[in-house]
């Protein structure tokens, strides 16, 4: 089957950074997505990774490991406003997103 | 980045009747166009995929005569909710997909809340 695996939940303080992993096994890769979602909204999409390394943009900066099935998501700099969930989606083989369940990120003064 | 708009944000309509939500990339044109459907504090969960003149993809489970699907161009799709019901209540995203020289881009429109009573 396919999984894509985050935590659920993560707390850091304002001006800290952290970093948001994400694990999968899907059928195919044809790249690997993060999206923001503040509660009651639609998501806003941040990065798309499909070779390995790290794509850095602002704050935001995204690392893939195809070998590994791995991704994550670190945040810099963190402000009060990036409270919010954060999403993992793998484009598979059939150009399908396959969806993680999200991560809360709570932002703490 | 790309923008892709919903239009209603909101509505309220009675039990029996049709809601057409339309969905619209702006400043791009998009080769595949997906419409989700969201639970409260649950993942997106994709109903459709539709591609531009074609029938729309839809995923086990999700009833097409009830959930009409058009692709009209490459920049507006829209989805008819027919004979609603208040369980059809919840939160719809449509998304709008498109394919550069360096990969794809996925962008999402700001849903559209439904409420059947």
């Amino acid at each position: 089957g396919q999984n894509i695996d985050q935590p659920t939940e993560m707390t850091a303080t304002e001006g800290a950074i952290v970093q948001i992993n994400c694990t999968y096994q899907t059928s195919g890769f044809n790249g690997l997505f993060w999206y923001q979602q503040h509660a009651g909204e639609a998501p806003t999409f941040l990065s798309y990774n499909v070779l390995d390394g790290l794509e850095e943009k602002g704050r935001f900066s995204s690392f893939l490991s195809r070998s590994k099935g791995y991704s994550y998501l670190l945040l810099k700099e963190l402000q009060m406003k990036d409270s919010a969930s954060y999403l993992c989606a793998v484009l598979d083989s059939n150009y399908q997103l396959i969806w993680g369940a999200g991560t809360k990120l709570i932002i703490k003064p | 980045g790309a923008v892709v708009s919903q239009h209603p944000s909101w509505v309220i309509c009675k039990s029996g009747t049709s809601v057409k939500i339309e969905c619209r990339s702006l400043d791009f044109q998009a080769t595949t166009m997906f419409w989700y459907r969201q639970f409260p504090k649950q993942s997106l969960m994709l109903m459709a995929t539709s591609n531009e003149g074609s029938k729309a993809t839809y995923e086990q489970g999700v009833e097409k005569d009830k959930f009409l699907i058009n692709h009209a161009s490459l920049t507006l799709s829209t989805l008819t909710v027919t004979s609603a019901h208040p369980e059809d209540s919840s939160f719809y995203i449509c998304s709008a997909r498109v394919e550069r020289r360096e990969g794809y881009e996925q962008y999402f429109g700001p849903g559209t809340r439904l409420t059947v009573t």
